[in-house]
């Protein structure tokens, strides 16, 4: 069964716009870690935030922001002031800290591209 | 800290090869990942180590596939008789040692061309 769900294959944003990325995930451990992850066309993997599964307050860093809520078992990525540079491949990721061995897992991705 | 550094960065073989790619971690990191990425998909988990110890390895990958930690440092990741469908970027990434929060850190992969 897929454990990370990125239900936007593409997504389009105006220059300056909010964008947000959707992640959905399954786990049956209380104690999981969410990373998200940029991936330009060059291919290098940039770590962009991360949620703790017992974290009260949402992540933020910098234009980044996620929107967590546990009880959906949904942690968005939302980018602010888009930019084109911003236009690349974002992945969502999960770590199980009880079942899995510190295992990482990725989402199939969400393609954004910026307008100018 | 030079980074997760990956050898070679690209390799094209005949279908019936072995090959064998090198990962060298971030130092201090004792975990350390293995994936395989199609274009326009999501890194596919392969195995994992923590230090020598090999924890987990993916049940979608064939007994072609082995990977090795010697000593808790570099890696190798071997695939013999290789097919088409092996034609992928297999990516790198280490982990410190503890925490959830750790987040991974990638190489550049090396790029698998079966021809």
């Amino acid at each position: 069964a897929q454990k990370i769900t990125q239900t936007q294959p593409g997504m389009f944003v105006q220059e300056k716009e909010a964008v947000t990325l959707d992640c959905t995930y399954d786990t049956s451990d209380q104690s999981y870690g969410l990373f998200w992850y940029k991936q330009p066309s060059s291919g290098e993997m940039i770590f962009l935030i991360y949620q703790g599964s017992y974290d009260e307050q949402n992540a933020t860093e910098g234009r980044y922001s996620l929107n967590f809520q546990k009880a959906r078992k949904s942690a968005n990525l939302v980018i602010s002031a888009s930019q084109l540079g911003d236009s690349a491949m974002y992945f969502c990721a999960m770590r199980e800290g009880e079942t899995s061995y510190d295992k990482v897992i990725f989402g199939p991705g969400t393609s954004l591209s910026v307008i100018p | 800290d030079t980074g997760v550094s990956q050898n070679p960065r690209h390799k094209i073989t005949k279908r019936g090869q072995n090959v064998t790619f090198r990962c060298d971690p971030i130092s201090e990191h004792n975990r350390l990942y293995w994936y395989r990425q199609t274009l326009g998909q999501g890194p596919e988990f392969l195995t994992y180590f923590q230090n020598e110890a090999q924890l987990e390895k993916s049940r979608l990958l064939s007994d072609r596939f082995s990977a090795e930690r010697p000593k808790g440092s570099f890696s190798t990741l071997e695939i013999q008789r290789t097919e088409q469908g092996d034609s992928a970027m297999y990516l790198c990434a280490s982990s410190a040692t503890t925490g959830l929060h750790s987040p991974l850190h990638f190489g550049n992969g090396t790029r698998l061309t079966v021809t």
